[in-house]
């Protein structure tokens, strides 16, 4: 009930191109959706971040698509580039049961140049 | 941008000994969190911390496991009696509000032999 699955679990892209990642959840009450970056060596750092009464939420090269209905959402890097090349992670949070995160297990990206 | 320090980035202890973990938050920051991140998997959330005391621990933050925040600025985590499978990245997070854009440190690295 807790879980957040991610996938793939790895990506390989060209330069240019876009880079989708996906989770999935099955606790309905979720009600905050961020995504992380982490280079290695270094703490994930908040990207881009939705909650569920939104569908779309775009911030530069980086979009979430939340599809509540299906409990699913997405992140898509448009015209990524090797300098995107990380671990990214999906979480989620419930505000009304506490404040820690649920964390996916992680996609690392390469863009390759 | 304000950061979250976190100190040392990588500690050896053996077996048996306590380690304290230590981690300066963001000054405006009122929420407090440790996380941890075995290598190559997933982040697993152990504590988070308000208003002087523990407001959520997960099954991971046993007995050996303790927070504290001995002044202003420090939060820490000790393990009293490590055990091989703490070893880890140890990771602090502070925010504004409880579950939301966490600013994460760049992590200890804790290697118990």
């Amino acid at each position: 009930q807790q879980q957040v699955k991610q996938s793939p679990q790895s990506l390989i892209v060209q330069k240019g191109g876009i880079s989708i990642i996906n989770c999935a959840y099955e606790n309905t009450a979720f009600d905050y959706f961020p995504w992380y970056q982490q280079f290695p060596g270094k703490g994930p750092a908040l990207l881009i971040a939705i909650r569920p009464d939104v569908s779309e939420k775009k911030e530069g090269r980086f979009t979430i698509s939340f599809n509540k209905s299906a409990k699913q959402f997405s992140l898509h890097i448009m015209d990524s580039q090797p300098g995107d090349s990380a671990t990214y992670f999906c979480a989620a949070n419930d505000h009304n049961y506490g404040q820690n995160f649920v964390f996916g297990p992680g996609t690392r990206l390469s863009v390759l140049p | 941008e304000p950061e979250v320090t976190q100190t040392p980035s990588h500690q050896v202890t053996q077996m048996g000994q306590e380690v304290i973990l230590r981690c300066v938050p963001i000054s405006n920051h009122l929420y407090f969190y440790w996380y941890r991140q075995i290598l190559g998997q997933k982040v697993e959330f152990l504590v988070s911390f308000y208003n002087n005391e523990i407001s959520e621990k997960s099954e991971i933050f046993d007995d050996q496991f303790s927070v504290e925040r001995p002044d202003g600025s420090n939060f820490t985590l000790k393990i009293r009696s490590t055990k091989l499978e703490d070893s880890a990245m140890y990771f602090c997070a502070s925010s504004v509000a409880g579950g939301e854009r966490y600013t994460f440190g760049s992590g200890t690295r804790l290697t118990v032999v």
